[in-house]
């Protein structure tokens, strides 16, 4: 069954410091992933995604992140974290084998509640 | 602002009140989803709209009614409604259902049911 898990619901850091936001994926077929950003009382906003090639893929607002196939991962990642990121972070994954009524469907993780300290 | 635009941004209703929700996009896509957003819960997809045909009803309760009367347009009919069905209720598009696009998200209505 395709799903896709964020193991924390918290992720807590201080200004300046590298941040990670964990993702793992369980598909059928090859994967398309995504990561998205929500602020409060906004709906998702997209920054990035990995469909083919290169595994490190940039995004917007200098966070990038590295599609792992052996260990079925997508980890968002950024050297230098500012206050300005905290929010909640949003991993999904289309399954490229879907087929019939769940063909291109996106499935989500629960998201992880990113807090930047100053 | 990502070319999805849902309005309103807030509703309450009682549970005898029959509303609308409305999404626009001006984004050329084909494809429209409305998802529920609830609080300690993921995201769950409640329907999906590509050239305009349901493609997809997720099991959602037939007091949720969805209308797609072009591309660009995506409504959510709502009535005799629950309690438990507030939450932020978002709508979204991408280029096609089975693209390799991500999809543009609305900013969501947040819907209270009293």
């Amino acid at each position: 069954a395709q799903s896709v898990a964020q193991p924390e619901d918290q992720v807590n850091v201080a200004e300046g410091n590298p941040l990670t936001v964990k993702c793992t994926y369980s598909v059928s077929g090859n994967p398309y992933l995504f990561w998205y950003v929500q602020y409060p009382n906004r709906g998702l906003q997209f920054l990035l995604k990995y469909i083919t090639g290169d595994n490190l893929v940039k995004g917007s607002y200098g966070f990038e992140a590295e599609f792992n196939k052996s260990q079925t991962s997508f980890h968002l990642k950024k050297p230098s974290a500012l206050v300005s990121d905290s929010a909640l972070y949003f991993c999904a994954v289309r399954d490229t084998a879907d087929r019939g009524s769940t063909l291109g469907r996106l499935y989500f993780g629960r998201g992880t509640q990113l807090t930047v300290w100053p | 602002e990502t070319g999805v635009t849902q309005t309103p941004r807030h509703l309450v209703m009682g549970m005898t009140n029959k509303k609308s929700l409305k999404c626009e996009q001006h984004l050329g896509h084909n494809a429209m989803y409305w998802y529920k957003q609830s609080a300690k819960k993921p995201l769950e997809l409640m329907f999906v709209y590509n050239f305009k045909e349901q493609t997809e009803n997720n099991s959602v309760p037939s007091r949720f009614s969805p209308e797609c009367p072009n591309s660009s347009h995506l409504f959510l009919h709502l009535h005799t409604l629950q309690p438990e069905d507030s939450a932020l209720y978002l709508c979204a598009s991408s280029q096609g259902y089975r693209e390799r696009t991500e999809a543009f998200f609305g900013q969501g209505t947040r819907l209270t049911v009293v």
